[in-house]
C-alpha cells in the first residue's frame, strides 16, 4: 500500500513571506501522479499543482511550484508572496496506476497579516 | 454543468440506525472514492469502486457499505456497527478512463456531515 506523510502538522508565515510544505511518499510504482490540494474553512478541495512522475521538471502555477525529488520520493510544496487567502489546510495526494487515490494527513497553514 | 453532487449537506443518525450518503456524478468517469474527514484531520480512504458492479475496501471499510449499480451512482451506507460516524464524508470522481495514468482529474463533492443524536 502506498503511504504519504506530512510532517508538518502546522507552519505559519508572514504575508509576502515564502513558505515550503513537506511531502514524502513511498510506492514501489515508477509511474504515478502526486497532487497539492487546498482546503479552506468551506472544506472544498481545491487543487493547487499536480507533478506528473515521468516528468523531470517540476510543475509551477503562479505562486506555488514544487521541488520534485523522484529518487527521495519527495513532493514539497513552495508558496512564494503568501496571501491571506492562502491560509487552509494542504493536502499532498498520490495516484498510483491502479487509480488507488492516498492523502496525507495534513499541513494547517496560517498566513499572518 | 458537469460535477458532483453530494446530499444531503447534513445529516443526523440516531442511535443504531443505518444512514446512507448519497453521491452523484454526470462526469463519466470510471472511478469514485469515498473518504472520511475528522476534524482537523486528513482523508481516509474508506471504499473506491473502479468500474460498475465492482468496489475494494480502503483503509477503514469496517462499518460501511457501498454498492456501484450505476456508474453515475455511488452511495454509501454508515451501518448500526460503525460506533463513531461523527465526521465530513467526501466523495471524488477520477477521470477520463480507468488505469490510463494520463490526464487524470480528480474532482470533488463538497461533502456531508454526518452527526450522531
Amino acid at each position: 500500500a502506498q503511504t504519504v506523510t506530512q510532517s508538518q502538522p502546522e507552519m505559519s508565515v508572514q504575508e509576502a513571506e515564502t513558505v515550503t510544505l513537506s511531502c514524502t511518499y513511498d510506492t514501489s510504482e515508477n509511474n504515478y501522479y502526486l497532487f497539492w490540494y487546498k482546503q479552506p474553512p468551506s472544506r472544498q478541495m481545491i487543487l493547487v499543482i499536480r507533478q506528473e512522475a515521468y516528468k523531470q521538471q517540476n510543475a509551477t502555477e503562479n505562486r506555488f511550484s514544487v521541488n520534485f525529488q523522484k529518487a527521495a520520493k519527495s513532493f514539497s510544496l513552495k508558496i512564494s508572496d503568501s496571501q491571506l487567502g492562502d491560509t487552509a489546510m494542504y493536502f499532498c495526494a498520490f495516484i498510483d496506476a491502479g487509480n488507488m487515490l492516498t492523502f496525507g494527513g495534513g499541513t494547517r497553514l496560517m498566513v499572518k497579516p | 454543468d458537469g460535477g458532483i453532487t453530494q446530499s444531503p449537506k447534513y445529516l443526523f443518525r440516531k442511535e443504531g440506525q443505518n444512514v446512507t450518503l448519497s453521491c452523484e456524478q454526470n462526469l463519466n468517469h470510471d472511478a469514485m472514492y469515498w473518504y472520511r474527514q475528522d476534524p482537523g484531520q486528513g482523508l481516509r480512504l474508506i471504499y473506491y469502486s473502479q468500474i460498475v458492479n465492482d468496489f475494494q475496501k480502503g483503509d477503514i471499510a469496517e462499518g460501511y457499505s457501498v454498492s456501484r449499480e450505476k456508474k453515475e451512482s455511488f452511495p454509501l451506507t454508515v451501518t448500526s456497527a460503525q460506533k463513531n460516524p461523527t465526521a465530513f464524508y467526501l466523495c471524488a470522481t477520477l477521470g477520463p478512463g480507468v488505469r490510463e495514468p494520463t490526464n487524470e482529474k480528480l474532482f470533488f463533492g463538497s461533502g456531508t456531515q454526518l452527526s450522531v443524536l
